[in-house]
C-alpha cells in the first residue's frame, strides 16, 4: 500500500530557527496526515489537508499541499527544544495510516 | 482528553512462550489497529480491525498473531509462541472512521515486548 516518504531523514537546527520537512507520494489521495513521534513513544496527529486545500495552519504548524507535484511539506516556525521528535506523513487512501521512515528532527537549545 | 490506553508498558518473556498485550481504545471509536516499530526502524502496519472481524492485515501478522476484542472496550493482540525477533513496541491505534476522509489515528504509548 502507498505510503508517503519523507525528506530529509534527518534536521539538525537551534532554539528558534524554522524546520521545513517534505513529503512525497505517488497517487491520487484525499487526504494527508502528518505525525509526531518523541523517541519511544507513539505517535500523535498533528494535522490533517484534504485534497483540495492548499494550505492550513495550526498554531507553529504550516501545511502546505501540492497534488500536482504530489508532496506536502510541514513547516515548524519558531522551533524549541521539546519539537525534537520525528514526523511522519501518511496519506489517504490507504485508510489505514502507513508511514515511512520520517524526518528525525533534533532542536539544540 | 479522550486517549488510547495500552498495559503493560513493558513485558518481558521467554521464547516461546505467548503473550497478550492489551489496549483501550478510545470509546466511540469503529477502527482498531496494531502496529509494531523494533528498535530503530519504522512503525509496521500489522493489523486492522472493524465490526469485529480482521479488515485488513499485513504480511507480517502471520498464524502466531491473533487479535480480539473480547469485551465492548478492550482489543487485544495475542502472540502465540513469541521469537527473539518479536522483541520490538507495539502500538495499538484507534480511529473513528475508517473508510472516509478523515482517518486520523489516535496512538497509545505502546508496550516495549522484549523476547529473551
Amino acid at each position: 500500500s502507498q505510503q508517503g516518504e519523507e525528506d530529509p531523514q534527518a534536521l539538525s537546527i537551534q532554539e528558534g530557527e524554522n524546520a521545513t520537512m517534505n513529503c512525497s507520494y505517488k497517487t491520487s489521495i484525499n487526504n494527508l496526515q502528518w505525525y509526531r513521534q518523541n523517541s519511544g513513544r507513539g505517535l500523535v496527529h498533528l494535522i490533517l489537508i484534504r485534497s483540495n486545500e492548499r494550505e492550513k495552519h495550526s498554531g507553529r504548524l504550516r501545511v502546505t499541499l501540492d497534488t500536482s507535484k504530489k508532496s506536502s511539506s510541514l513547516l515548524i516556525t519558531a522551533s524549541r527544544a521539546a519539537d525534537t521528535a520525528s514526523y511522519f506523513c501518511a496519506t489517504a487512501p490507504p485508510y489505514i495510516p502507513t508511514f515511512g521512515r520520517g524526518t528525525s528532527l533534533i532542536v539544540h537549545p | 482528553e479522550p486517549e488510547v490506553t495500552q498495559t503493560p508498558s513493558h513485558q518481558v518473556t521467554q521464547m516461546g512462550q505467548e503473550v497478550i498485550l492489551r489496549c483501550v481504545p478510545i470509546s466511540n471509536h469503529l477502527y482498531f489497529y496494531w502496529y509494531r516499530q523494533i528498535l530503530g526502524q519504522k512503525v509496521e502496519f500489522l493489523v486492522s480491525f472493524y465490526n469485529n472481524e480482521i479488515s485488513e492485515k499485513s504480511e507480517i501478522f502471520d498464524d502466531q498473531f491473533s487479535v480480539e476484542r473480547p469485551d465492548g472496550s478492550n482489543f487485544t493482540l495475542k502472540i502465540r509462541s513469541t521469537k527473539l525477533e518479536d522483541s520490538a513496541m507495539y502500538f495499538c491505534a484507534s480511529s473513528a472512521r475508517g473508510q472516509a476522509e478523515d482517518t486520523e489515528a489516535f496512538f497509545g504509548q505502546g508496550t516495549r515486548l522484549t523476547v529473551v
